[in-house]
Order: C-alpha cells, then structure tokens, then sequence
C-alpha cells in the first residue's frame, strides 16, 4: 500500500494563477481531508469530505474548492493565488474519522 | 480561536529521561484525542490515542494521560531516545474533524 500520496511535492505560483494539488489514497477509506500548516502553527481544517460526492468546508476555505468523485481521489483547487496561501499542504485520510494517516505535503510559494 | 492548545513551543530532555508534553483544549464537545508525530519534510504520523470515556492509554514507552474537569491531556514518554526529537502535535476530534494545537518541538539529547 501506497498510503496517501500527494503531488506536486514543491510548486512556485504567480499571483493570480490556478492550480490544482492532487491527493490519492489506497486504503478504501471514506474520510478525506485538506489541512494547511503555516510556520509555528498547527494544522487548519480546509475541507473535508465523508464520502464520495459529499464534502463539506473547515475552518479556513476561502480561497480554495474541492471534489470528491471517487473513494481514492480529494483534489483541492486554488483559483486566484494569493501570498496569503504560501504554506504546506497535507492531504489525509481516515476509516472512521478520527485516527487520520497523511500524507507527504506539498509546498507552495505564491509569489 | 484556538480550541487546542500547546503552551510550550519547546522541549529539551536528556537521553533515557522522561518527555512529558502538555495539551489543554475548551470545547467540551472533543470525545477523543490524539498525538502526532512530524519529522521535516514529512506528514504528520499517528503516535497514540485515547477516548474520552477512559483516563489513560498505554503504548509502549508512550503514555497519553485524560483530565476532562481541567480539559488537560498529556503525553508522557520514557526513556526517551534520539529518534524521539521531532514536533508532536495534540489534536482534539468532534463530528469527524480534528483540530490541531500548534505543536512542541521536541530534542533529545545525548
């Protein structure tokens, strides 16, 4: 098992530009997250999804859309970068919504 | 506002010595807690667990301790060793969401 897998693991964006992060999990299961981590802070729920087709926003979702058509995939889209979503991005999932595996992270500069 | 917090950024023990770090949360609504682990560069991995219903849960040389009157929890572990130096993170699950404190980095010393 791959576990959770996130990609790209860096990207550079200009303001204003779009981008998609990718995140794929093998483990059949039905909780997905999207979380961001800024430097000395923990991690903030962005959005997250309790099945396929259903998902739902965290404590911080401006700025960014999510889709959920199959179990394995959650993207996230960021339409309009801007320098305030400079941070770390994980990806997780769960079979019952609490014990989360993650992923590597993707780091994003928008400049 | 933080629901989950972490008060010490950082924490130095000696090898072999006892870690014990802090949580402390508000919403009384959490029914179950966790500890992360988080090397650089990496994700954040499970470490060890405990529901509200219990008082303690042991793993090994990892102890997470429950107080729900002074809504506290820590997590203790002894010995610890050099591979124990990485950020722990607390975090506090309700209707399938976590949140997260902002972590205490830990450092083992030889």
């Amino acid at each position: 098992n791959a576990g959770v897998t996130q990609t790209p693991k860096f990207r550079i964006l200009k303001i204003g530009q779009s981008m998609t992060l990718q995140c794929t999990q093998d483990m059949n299961h039905n909780y997905m997250y999207w979380y961001r981590q800024d430097p000395g802070m923990g991690l903030k729920l962005i959005y997250y999804s309790v099945g396929a087709g259903i998902t739902d926003k965290g404590e911080v979702p401006n700025g960014y859309n999510v889709s959920r058509s199959t179990t394995e995939d959650f993207p996230l889209r960021l339409e309009l970068a801007a320098p305030s979503q400079t941070s770390v991005y994980f990806c997780a999932s769960s079979p019952d919504g609490y014990e989360q595996y993650f992923g590597p992270g993707t780091r994003l500069t928008v400049t | 506002d933080q629901q989950v917090k972490q008060n010490s950024p950082s924490l130095s023990v000696q090898e072999g010595r006892i870690s014990i770090l802090n949580c402390d949360y508000t919403n009384s609504m959490f029914d179950y807690f966790l500890w992360y682990k988080k090397y650089p560069a990496e994700g954040p991995t499970f470490l060890i667990s405990i529901s509200s219903i219990k008082d303690k849960n042991e793993d090994g040389r990892f102890t997470v301790f429950l107080n729900k009157s002074a809504k506290h929890l820590s997590l203790h572990i002894v010995p610890s060793q050099p591979g124990d130096s990485a950020v722990y993170f607390c975090a506090a699950a309700n209707d399938y969401k976590l949140s997260f404190g902002a972590g205490t980095t830990v450092t083992v010393r030889a």
